[in-house]
């Protein structure tokens, strides 16, 4: 089965303090995303990294960056926390499709919760 | 702009009964998939379907695709209260134009079931 691990379930911060989000992956996967979830607002797109090193911006990249030095871990980082980062923070994980994968299913970490006072 | 819709975004229903949540999509895609989330936990895969006609069971839950339509479906069978959840369906974007692998997700239904 395909792990994808968080380093946080629950995470509180204070404004403009750096913060990271680690998120590693067992199987392998060329692809790794980012994404924030808010009521009402379903899921959007921080960043998105294809390959080690590559990396995308994705709907909301404003206020956030990444890194993906290692092809299983993918970093989320916010630079200065604000309240408005307030949110749950899913990874994600697909194989690409290199190797003859023909589609996209995307396997998900637990989440982290971050709060920002 | 790529568009994934669903509905209903709230579906109340009472054990024992059936109903079914759409999701349309507007682009050319054979690929569609559906996810489970419980309240406060993560994204669970449910279904990958991979073609017109496709369609996948497992258990009370039915998904089926029909890429003529840009239309997919997720019958509920004699709900139960376990079956409660937030249901998002998600389409890969671009796929034949460059394959960006990059998922777009429908805004969710939430699925109550009632005692």
């Amino acid at each position: 089965d395909v792990k994808v691990t968080q380093s946080s379930r629950y995470l509180v911060k204070r404004t403009g303090e750096k913060v990271f989000l680690e998120c590693v992956q067992d199987m392998d996967h060329e692809n790794m995303f980012w994404y924030r979830q808010d009521p009402g607002l379903g899921l959007r797109l921080i960043y998105f990294s294809y390959d080690v090193k590559m990396k995308e911006k994705g709907d909301i990249p404003e206020g956030y960056s990444v890194s993906r030095e290692k092809k299983e871990r993918f970093s989320l980082i916010l630079e200065s926390a604000s309240t408005n980062q307030t949110s749950m923070y899913l990874c994600a994980s697909s194989p690409g499709l290199a190797g003859g994968i023909s589609y996209n299913e995307q396997f998900f970490g637990p989440g982290t919760r971050l709060t920002v006072l | 702009e790529l568009k994934v819709e669903q509905n209903p975004l709230f579906l109340s229903m009472q054990e024992g009964k059936n109903y079914t949540i759409y999701c349309n999509y507007s682009t050319t895609s054979d690929r569609l998939y559906w996810y489970r989330q419980d309240p406060g936990k993560s994204l669970e895969s449910l279904f990958v379907l991979l073609s017109n006609g496709a369609v996948k069971q497992e258990g009370r839950l039915m998904a089926s695709l029909d890429t003529k339509a840009r239309l997919s479906t997720l019958h509920i069978t004699a709900a139960v209260h376990d079956l409660s959840a937030t249901y998002f369906c998600a389409v890969d974007k671009d796929f034949y134009g460059g394959a960006t692998n990059k998922l777009i997700f429908g805004t969710g239904t939430l699925l109550a079931v009632q005692p």
